[in-house]
């Protein structure tokens, strides 16, 4: 079965900073990978997808993701973070089986950038 | 704003009843998809409808049933509710059925029904 890991609960990382929020991932086949993001009292706003092609693949707000055939990671990133990052942050993996689209999401990341 | 819409934002009930949970899709999008986020259950698939047609279910409970009407707006209905059932519930939508590499299109998500039972 399809599945993807975020190994962390939490990411703090001040404003300006660098970020990476982790995902690692289990599938049968090639991997259709997502990020979304969830602000408070909102619905998922997607970032970005992996389908095919170039490994770094570059979305919405600045967030880019690596995909990493090797060590089975799609990790969102970011040069430089904004207070304004702060959300909940979903990987997550397109299921294979039948004519279906459906997501499988991660546990999420809530991402902290402090001023 | 996604383009989805969710109604209503807030549904407030008792156990043992009966609600029911409405989403449009983005204008021209076939396909609705309703998910469960909880505490305890993170961000759960529940059932996919494309125009019209049931395509795939997760682990939708068998209180739980769902239907895409003509116009393809999608209704989740939730009975016999129990206090387990308060969560967020979501709706998104894309164009596509899916099951091939060239039909995904990314789903987007409506702003959810949060319900809570008492």
């Amino acid at each position: 079965a399809q599945s993807v890991a975020q190994p962390e609960d939490q990411v703090n990382v001040a404003e300006g900073n660098p970020l990476t929020v982790k995902c690692t991932y289990s599938v049968s086949g090639n991997p259709y990978l997502f990020w979304y993001v969830q602000y408070p009292n909102r619905g998922l706003q997607f970032l970005l997808k992996y389908i095919t092609g170039d490994n770094l693949v570059k979305g919405s707000y600045g967030f880019e993701a690596e995909f990493n055939k090797s060590q089975t990671s799609f990790h969102l990133k970011k040069p430089s973070a904004l207070v304004s990052d702060s959300a909940l942050y979903f990987c997550a993996v397109r299921d294979y089986g039948g004519a279906t689209n459906k997501l499988i999401f991660g546990t999420g990341t809530l991402l902290a950038v402090q001023p | 704003d996604s383009g989805v819409t969710q109604t209503p934002k807030h549904l407030i009930t008792a156990t043992g009843q009966r609600v029911t949970l409405r989403c449009s899709p983005r204008s021209g999008d076939l396909s609705v998809y309703w998910y469960q986020q909880s505490l305890d259950q993170g961000l759960q698939f529940l059932i996919q409808y494309y125009n019209g047609e049931e395509r795939a279910k997760g682990n939708i409970l068998e209180r739980f049933s769902a239907q895409q009407f003509p116009d393809l707006h999608s209704e989740l209905n939730l009975s016999s509710l129990e206090l387990g059932d308060s969560a967020l519930y979501f709706c998104a939508s894309s164009v596509a059925m899916g099951g091939g590499r060239s039909s995904y299109n990314e789903q987007f998500f409506g702003p959810g029904t949060r319900l809570t039972v008492l």
